[in-house]
């Protein structure tokens, strides 16, 4: 299947200070990249829709001014929490639609810990 | 919006047994389904998925049915084996360009094989 990479897979960083997570597509172009949240033991929740050349479109209740996202060229979307606080603490997931096929794959994820 | 509710969200079984897990949901204009296998702090794994104008798929030991009727479709798993222990999402999104990407997911299922 097609490769998604994510870096980095963990990070933990006081409260206040700004975290980037980058989503890679290695294989093909990805237009539109997606950014979810899972909280523990919990579904995976559409954050935002990152797409190339544009701003992103995020989903209701998700502050954009919180969660920078940059989709600077076809193979990667950054993710920047800034200011983040312990409430931010989550399981951030990037995924990559495959516009050839039709299908999403998703990074291995990135485990976010704010002290 | 979408609603996906997925059952059982445990399941245990014996190796060789086989697994059934149901999802429904809400929104007529989902035409697309995929299933995630997810395992303990990594990202989903596509393992299979189904468009709407087909009622079912298959691919070794795993299968998909869909009931676009009653709004519900299932995930089959034949012969199971203890590495098919994880966590397993249903999702839907309307497909069509983008949208592949924005998924809504079920609450996910616990699958424990045992050996």
């Amino acid at each position: 299947g097609a490769v998604v990479s994510q870096h980095p897979s963990r990070v933990i960083c006081k409260s206040g200070t700004s975290v980037k997570i980058e989503c890679r597509s290695l294989d093909f172009q990805a237009t539109t990249m997606f950014w979810y949240r899972q909280f523990p033991k919990q579904s995976l929740m559409l954050m935002a829709t990152s797409n190339e050349g544009s701003k992103a479109t995020y989903e209701q209740g998700v502050e954009k001014d919180k969660f920078l996202i940059n989709h600077a060229s076809l193979t990667l979307s950054t993710l920047t929490v800034t200011s983040a606080h312990p409430e931010d603490s989550s399981f951030y997931i990037c995924s990559a639609d495959r516009a050839t096929n039709e299908k999403l794959f998703f990074g291995s994820g990135t485990q976010l810990s704010v002290l | 919006g979408e609603n996906v509710e997925q059952h059982p969200s445990t399941l245990s079984v014996q190796e060789g047994d086989s697994a059934v897990i149901k999802c429904t949901y809400s929104d007529s204009a989902s035409n697309y389904f995929p299933w995630y296998k997810q395992e303990l702090g990594k990202g989903p794994q596509l393992i299979i998925d189904i468009r709407s104008n087909v009622g079912e798929k298959k691919d070794q030991r795993i299968a998909v049915t869909l009931n676009k009727t009653a709004k519900h479709f299932s995930l089959h798993i034949t012969e199971t084996q203890p590495e098919d222990s994880a966590v397993y999402f249903c999702a839907a999104s309307e497909g069509g360009g983008t949208s592949y990407g924005k998924l809504t997911f079920g609450q996910g299922t616990i699958l424990t094989v045992h050996p």
